[in-house]
């Protein structure tokens, strides 16, 4: 059973740049939930896709945006980078949205802005 | 507005001893809770859970209580080892939502040898 990866695993971007981190699925799981972890902090979440919409949204800005493919991998799209988006992003595969099916969580993409 | 709060940033138990982590939370709505266990450069790892229409749930050492008047969850691991040392994170859902997660803000374990 391949659990979720993240690529890349580390970034540096500038101020204003756009990112696009990357997440795989475990397999069998068909709902990508994405989260930034600042320092300090618990996971805050951003938003969720199952079946390749988007299923719920945090309290993020528009340009926090994401995308889910047929294979269930999902994109977290980040426009306008602020110094404040550096955290660690984490990504998370559960087996359905419609159910308290537990998180599993990938390793992370640790975002620097500067 | 914190929903779920993790009041103790750290804690430090002797091995072999009982570790103690608490949880609360504010939204009445909630009703599904999970603790997850994060050592560094990984992703949480999902420990154990417990929905609202019980009180206790057990899996080998570790056991989640839930006092629902108070909204209250607790972890317990007895007996604790130095592999437990890491951060707990505690995360609540409420049915009625879109099964998103609220997370706590974490406790640091350190387990002594």
């Amino acid at each position: 059973e391949t659990g979720v990866t993240q690529s890349p695993t580390h970034l540096i971007k500038t101020r204003g740049q756009q990112v696009t981190l990357r997440c795989s699925s475990q397999s069998g799981h068909n709902t990508v939930s994405w989260y930034q972890q600042a320092l300090g902090q618990g996971p805050q979440f951003i938003f969720q896709y199952y079946r390749e919409e988007e299923n719920g949204r945090g309290n993020f800005p528009p340009r926090f945006s994401g995308l889910q493919f047929p294979n269930y991998s999902s994109e977290l799209n980040v426009n306008a980078l602020e110094l404040d988006d550096s955290a660690l992003y984490l990504c998370a595969s559960s087996l359905s949205a419609g159910d308290n099916s537990p998180l599993h969580f990938g390793n992370g993409t640790r975002l620097t802005v500067t | 507005d914190q929903q779920v709060k993790q009041n103790s940033p750290s804690l430090s138990v002797q091995e072999g001893r009982i570790s103690i982590l608490n949880c609360d939370y504010t939204n009445s709505m909630f009703d599904y809770f999970l603790w997850y266990k994060k050592y560094p450069a990984e992703g949480p790892t999902f420990l154990i859970s417990i929905s609202s229409i019980k009180d206790k749930n057990e899996d080998g050492r570790f056991t989640v209580f839930l006092n629902k008047s108070a909204k209250h969850l607790s972890l317990h691991i007895v007996p604790s080892q130095p592999g437990d040392s890491a951060v707990y994170f505690c995360a609540a859902s409420a049915k009625s939502g879109t099964y998103k997660y609220i997370f706590g803000t974490g406790t640091r374990l350190k387990v002594l040898a």
